[in-house]
């Protein structure tokens, strides 16, 4: 399975910009990126996920390097509750299943939100 | 929709108890997941299911034991706890292509 490296900690000012990078340098072509963030050991919440080109929701943007090899999550102005690990995880499809996969959890970025 | 719930929230076992964690989902969803997330580590699967009926194990399956007789429920059982299964657990849910959805956890201790 692809694996995934994240840095273990960041802190961000709250209003600017958080920048979370990750490596996954041995994803496959048909693997797609997924965003997850845990607050507080609540269940895993999910933010964004992408292929290859880049995308954006209401909660971030996903920028995904042309080689695939690795990805940056950004929340453009972070606040108090983004304060989470957050999460990027390769998905895997799980094959003979149809459209199953799974997802492979690191121990994330521990990101600090502060004041 | 009340989205993926657990039941129960909490729960001290004795080593050697049983128990049986049930997740449920209201989402109509067709595969289902078991995990477990140990203190500063990220959650690793137990086992899954593709469907009703159907049930497949994940990376870390030993001592666990699973059913999903309806697809909105999915079962998680210890036949005898041990105080390595010390964990958080967390259930989830999906339907094809779309994300997984968590539920809130179920935290539970054997002493």
């Amino acid at each position: 399975d692809a694996k995934t490296t994240q840095p273990p900690s960041m802190d961000c000012a709250e209003g600017r910009a958080a920048n979370l990078p990750c490596n996954h340098s041995t994803i496959s072509g048909n693997e797609y990126v997924y965003w997850y963030r845990q607050i507080h050991s609540q269940g895993p919440q999910y933010i964004i996920h992408g292929l290859k080109n880049n995308e954006t929701n209401e909660m971030a943007s996903l920028i995904i390097t042309e080689d695939r090899k690795s990805s940056t999550l950004i929340l453009p102005h972070a606040t108090l509750r983004d304060t989470a690990v957050y999460y990027c995880i390769v998905r895997v499809h799980i094959s003979g299943t149809g459209t199953a996969s799974k997802l492979t959890f690191g121990t994330g970025t521990r990101l600090q939100v502060t004041l | 929709n009340a989205g993926v719930t657990q039941t129960p929230k909490f729960r001290v076992l004795k080593t050697g108890q049983s128990m049986t964690l049930l997740c449920a989902q209201d989402m109509n969803h067709e595969y289902m997941y078991w995990y477990r997330q140990d203190p500063g580590m990220g959650l690793r699967l137990i086992h899954y299911s593709v469907g009703e009926g159907t049930t497949a194990k994940g990376e870390v399956p030993d001592g666990y034991n699973v059913s999903r007789l309806k697809k909105q429920n999915f079962l998680l059982g210890l036949e005898s706890a041990a105080p390595s299964q010390t964990s958080v657990y967390f259930c989830a849910s999906k339907s094809g292509t779309d994300t997984q959805y968590f539920g809130p956890g179920t935290r539970l201790t054997v002493l």
